[in-house]
């Protein structure tokens, strides 16, 4: 099956600086999600990604869809604490409307 | 809008034991899922139902049963629990009647289980 490999796996930054993360796929992707979890909660839909190409921004959040379709990356600009969760890729590939989800980068925001 | 609820929040099962998860939406979805989440995982797929009436299995379903007698709910069954079933269950639904938006999945809070 399609699998995701998320990077990196954790985080631990300082209050203000700007963070990246991403996802790699070994097969193409049609649509591209990025869901942050808090602690006790549901993953929430924070951007949706449906061209290759594409950059949406959400606030201090940008993401982008690869052109090669098979990658997105995640970027939060000037970090705060309630920046903290986990943050999750997950993508659709094919005529497959199964979303495939990465094993998350857990990120820690240091006030 | 609700959104996706589950029900309950948490709950201990000893080992035998069986219980009902339940989900509902009120998006008018037409296709609802079913994962599980373990400690440092990603989600991973137990059911999905495309319709009223249609179900298939995900990517981990052995010990799982599902129903889909209405748009609105999607009951996961676990018919004899065992330890390996600890986990944090999640509810999702997806694909409104048009729009671009038909990929995105919206999930409920969780179930948190323990089975002893």
């Amino acid at each position: 099956g399609q699998q995701l490999n998320q990077s990196p796996q954790s985080m631990f930054i300082q209050e203000g600086e700007d963070v990246s993360m991403n996802c790699t796929s070994s097969s193409i992707f049609n649509t591209w999600l990025w869901y942050k979890q808090d602690p006790g909660e549901g993953p929430v839909l924070l951007i949706a990604l449906y061209k290759a190409g594409e950059l949406t921004s959400n606030g201090r959040l940008t993401a982008q869809f690869g052109i090669t379709r098979k990658d997105s990356f995640l970027n939060i600009s000037a970090s705060i604490p309630s920046d903290v969760g986990i943050y999750f890729c997950a993508g659709t590939g094919g005529s497959n409307y199964k979303l495939t989800f990465g094993k998350g980068t857990l990120l820690t925001v240091n006030p | 809008n609700a959104g996706v609820t589950q029900t309950p929040k948490f709950r201990i099962l000893k080992i035998g034991q069986s219980m009902t998860l339940q989900c509902a939406q009120d998006m008018n979805h037409n296709y609802m899922y079913w994962y599980r989440q373990d400690p440092g995982m990603g989600l991973k797929l137990i059911y999905y139902s495309v319709g009223a009436g249609i179900t298939d299995k995900g990517e981990v379903p052995n010990g799982y049963n599902v129903s889909r007698s209405t748009t609105e709910d999607f009951p996961l069954r676990l018919e004899l629990a065992a330890p390996s079933q600890t986990s944090v269950y999640f509810c999702a639904s997806s694909r409104p009647p048009s729009g671009q938006a038909r990929e995105t999945q919206y999930f409920g809070p969780g179930t948190r289980l323990l089975v002893l």
